[in-house]
């Protein structure tokens, strides 16, 4: 099946940092590749969805430039989580579809906590 | 907005026993598909069944859905501790479209 990587694993922060998560897909091309949060023993929430070459869509509700979405190749995208602030702790998993969009693969995810 | 309720939000069994676990969801779908989810883990794909099939089965997985219902279960035969993880189910309304995640079950399979 085609993996999906994430990095880092877990990050640690201090408040009004900003934090850069990556996703690559290694062994496919992600024209589309999907942001998700998840709090503790809840579901996924999708945050936005990343076209390669495209600026990406953003959920209602979720702040663009607190959140911020580059995929700038058909392998990489990166979540950046600008001016962190304890509230933003939680798990972020990106995911990729396959040629038909139909099934996802999923990173690792990212524990980040904000101190 | 999370579309799918799933039931029960936790099960408990020992290793052996079969685990069945339920999803609802309101729209009309083209696909729904189940997910697992070890702790601090991203999900892995399990199965995939089209809005015309009924039934489908994948070594000790079997998903059944209901379109008049917007129901389908999947259950998890002769369960084994390893089979310990979070269970989502997520509906495709069209295809290549977002996916919509369900609420999850926690399922503890006890040795």
């Amino acid at each position: 099946g085609a993996v999906v990587s994430q990095h880092p694993s877990r990050v640690i922060c201090k408040s009004g940092t900003s934090v850069k998560i990556e996703c690559r897909s290694l062994d496919f091309q992600a024209t589309t590749m999907f942001w998700y949060r998840q709090f503790p023993k809840q579901s996924l929430m999708l945050m936005a969805t990343s076209n390669e070459g495209s600026k990406a869509t953003y959920e209602q509700g979720v702040e663009k430039d607190k959140f911020l979405i580059n995929h700038a190749s058909l392998t990489l995208s990166t979540l950046t989580v600008t001016s962190a602030h304890p509230e933003d702790s939680s798990f972020y998993i990106c995911s990729a579809s396959d040629t038909v969009g139909e099934k996802l693969f999923f990173g690792s995810g990212t524990q980040l906590s904000v101190l | 907005s999370q579309q799918g309720e799933e039931d029960p939000q936790a099960l408990s069994i020992q290793e052996g026993e079969n685990a069945t676990m339920n999803c609802s969801y309101k729209t009309s779908i083209n696909n729904l598909q189940w997910y697992r989810q070890n702790s601090g883990r991203g999900l892995v794909h399990l199965i995939l069944i089209r809005s015309n099939e009924r039934e489908k089965h994948s070594g000790r997985l079997r998903v059944t859905l209901d379109t008049s219902k917007k129901s389908s279960s999947l259950l998890i035969t002769a369960s084994r501790a390893a089979d310990t993880a979070s269970y989502f189910c997520a509906t495709q309304e069209t295809s290549g479209s977002r996916l919509t995640f369900g609420e999850g079950t926690q399922l503890t399979v006890n040795p």
